[in-house]
């Protein structure tokens, strides 16, 4: 099955600096890739994702990389604020999202004022 | 997106007993999902709720202790039966297909056994 591995388990930035997030995966039949930003006590809401046929995609501030060959993906935020400080789930499957997920363990983002 | 809702939002309970969990969909979805996600810890899936026959279970998770249903395309529930400390998790429903291509998460039940 799937494996997905997500770096680093903890970022901290200041203010203002970009934060980048990595994760590869396993099957290279997997063909998307979510991101998930989880506030404490909520559920997990998507940010952006990326399909295999691209290689970037941006939404403002957030953008997605994805290189097929090495079988790898990450998320880029720009110019960061206190409320992107979360936990991040980057995840990969098949069917284009009609399969379950497999989840990366997350990353601890702190934005430091 | 879809309107995702669960019930119930919290519960405590004692081991051996069982909790039902429901997931309602206000509009009509293709997939619905079942993950668990245990303190601190990231997602994983337990099962894909298939409408009108038995739930694709993910190695680890069996149906004698997560028994799933899905008599429709906007309802499903996930038993868990005979629980012990170890089922502590938050358990949410995720769905796809109902607008956009791609999952969205119901607000999870947060489970507690003693």
């Amino acid at each position: 099955g799937e494996n997905v591995e997500q770096h680093p388990s903890t970022l901290s930035v200041q203010e203002g600096d970009s934060a980048v997030i990595k994760c590869t995966y396993s099957d290279s039949a997997s063909n998307y890739f979510p991101w998930y930003k989880q506030e404490l006590g909520k559920r997990p809401q998507l940010i952006i994702d990326i399909r295999s046929n691209v290689g970037e995609k941006k939404d403002q501030r957030i953008a997605v990389t994805l290189n097929k060959t090495a079988k790898h993906f990450s998320l880029h935020i720009t110019e960061t604020q206190p409320e992107d400080s979360a936990v991040y789930f980057c995840a990969a499957t098949r069917g284009g999202g009609a399969d379950g997920l497999t989840f990366g363990k997350g990353t601890h983002l702190i934005i430091q004022p | 997106s879809a309107v995702i809702s669960q019930k119930p939002s919290r519960d405590i309970c004692q081991r051996g007993t069982s909790l039902t969990i429901q997931c309602q969909v206000d509009s009509q979805v293709t997939m619905m999902f079942w993950y668990r996600q245990q303190p601190g810890q990231s997602l994983t899936l337990i099962a894909t709720a298939n409408q009108g026959s038995e739930a694709t279970y993910e190695s680890g998770f069996v149906i004698d202790k997560f028994p799933i249903s899905r008599p429709n395309l906007t309802f499903s529930t996930l038993t868990v039966s005979n629980m012990s400390p170890e089922d502590s998790s938050i358990y949410l429903c995720s769905v796809y297909g109902g607008s956009g291509d791609t999952q969205y998460f119901g607000p999870g039940t947060r489970l507690t056994v003693l």
